[in-house]
């Protein structure tokens, strides 16, 4: 089936150290939409990529999509304690938006 | 912007107990509706959804039903709660076709035992 697949799983990293995550889907999509999960919360929107090669980028965050619109990456420079929580990419799939299984960023103060 | 009610935030229900989680939208009219459940680490199940009232879609067999009987009125219920239904089930929204930004509401726990 259609599926969006998201690694690393888990990233541990000191504060100030960079982080990535990368997002690979099964089909060409329309878009790519970022969320973020901070711990006993709900997902929030972070940004949404509609062309393909776009790049954009929101402070410490930059966010692109690939040439061919089936991969993603989500990168953040200086990783701060407010950084912490679970990165999900997400793609839409028929009337539904299908998640990857988030990467979960803990941080060494 | 939307606004995603969702009630109750945490409840504790003994196995083969009813369920009855309620969602309600403000701020859009007939948006696509969502129920998610996540487990405790993990990532999000979708497990039914909805496009127009009274149309439900399962994307997994459950022991889990949804409801919509009004546009901005989605309902998750179980008629006999199993253990493995625990987890955090959160109702999301999007208007204007399923690829605009989803609106999430705060989750409710759910602890089955």
């Amino acid at each position: 089936g259609q599926q969006v697949m998201q690694i690393p799983q888990y990233q541990h990293v000191q504060e100030g150290e960079d982080f990535t995550t990368y997002c690979n889907s099964s089909t060409t999509l329309s878009n790519i939409q970022w969320y973020k999960q901070r711990p006993g919360g709900h997902p929030v929107f972070l940004i949404q990529l509609v062309k393909s090669g776009e790049v954009k980028k929101q402070k410490r965050l930059t966010f692109q999509f690939g040439e061919a619109k089936k991969n993603s990456s989500l990168h953040i420079t200086a990783t701060q304690t407010t950084d912490v929580g679970t990165y999900f990419c997400a793609g839409p799939m028929a009337q539904k938006l299908v998640f990857g299984q988030g990467t979960r960023l803990t941080i060494n103060p | 912007s939307q606004t995603i009610h969702q009630w109750p935030a945490t409840l504790v229900q003994p196995v083969g107990s009813p369920l009855s989680l309620e969602c309600t939208v403000e701020g859009t009219s007939n948006p696509n509706l969502y129920w998610y459940r996540q487990a405790a680490g993990r990532g999000l199940q979708l497990l039914f959804y909805s496009v127009g009232i009274g149309q439900i879609s399962s994307e997994v067999p459950q022991n889990l039903s949804a409801s919509r009987p009004q546009d901005r009125q989605f309902i998750l219920s179980s008629k006999k709660l199993l253990l493995s239904d625990s987890g955090f089930y959160l109702c999301a929204a999007v208007a204007g076709g399923p690829t605009g930004e989803l609106f999430f509401g705060e989750g409710s726990r759910l602890t089955v035992l």
